[in-house]
């Protein structure tokens, strides 16, 4: 069975401050995808970035970096220099390859508030 | 821009009566998924179609809720007879076919639903 899990329920920081949020999976699939989506206060689900599972090279885009490491099982999120518009729920997700399930297994979440 | 729309996007209702709520998938789109969001459970899949096909559907109260995609730009999921602990968030996502290069999905804005 797949299980997705965000130890941190909540991360409060001051604008302008680095914040990594953290994200461990487990699956038996060789093959499989990971995701994070961010929640703000409105509701909707905004997609991130999706990673193969084959793929471990690091991502940035802007101030947000991911960090896949498959020998730890993680897929860690940082936000460089934190602003308001950052204060969102933050969702790790991961879903098989393939031609298997593709249905997101989600984790708990990391609410996140970036304080001016 | 191309976007899931779902609607409506609020709901109240009285325990017992039927709710019915709507998505029209990304064009191009052929996999459609329901998600439920609540404080208790979090995100959890309710069911999903491929080319209209339900694939998959073991999240759902069988005995109350029904999914179904009657042509490919609508997907519908029905309560009958809603009761208090449906109060949820749903969310209605969409998703290119699993052979292609590129797997994301995308979610609609959610259907709150409060069931009195």
């Amino acid at each position: 069975a797949q299980k997705v899990t965000q130890a941190q329920t909540e991360i409060s920081v001051v604008e302008k401050e680095d914040v990594t949020l953290d994200c461990v999976y487990e699956t038996r699939d060789t093959t499989y995808y990971l995701f994070w989506y961010k929640q703000p206060p409105s509701g909707e689900l905004v997609f991130l970035i999706r990673r193969n599972s084959f793929d471990e090279q690091n991502e940035i885009s802007g101030r947000y970096s991911w960090n896949f490491q498959k020998s730890t099982s993680s897929f860690n999120f940082t936000i460089t220099a934190s602003q308001v518009v950052d204060s969102a729920v933050y969702f790790c997700a991961l879903s098989e390859g393939g031609t298997g399930r593709r249905a997101l297994t989600f984790g708990s979440g990391t609410r996140l508030q970036v304080q001016p | 821009d191309a976007r899931v729309t779902q609607t409506p996007r609020h709901k109240v209702t009285e325990m017992g009566q039927e709710v019915t709520m709507r998505c029209q998938p990304i064009l191009g789109h052929n996999t459609v998924f329901w998600y439920r969001q609540t404080m208790m459970q979090g995100l959890e899949l309710l069911a999903y179609f491929r080319n209209r096909a339900p694939l998959d559907d073991s999240g759902m109260p069988k005995d109350r809720f029904s999914a179904e995609m009657p042509d490919a730009t609508l997907a519908t999921l029905k309560i009958q007879p809603s009761e208090p602990r449906d109060s949820a968030v749903y969310f209605c996502a969409s998703g290119l076919p699993p052979s292609g290069p590129s797997y994301e999905q995308y979610f609609g804005p959610g259907t709150r639903l409060t069931v009195t």
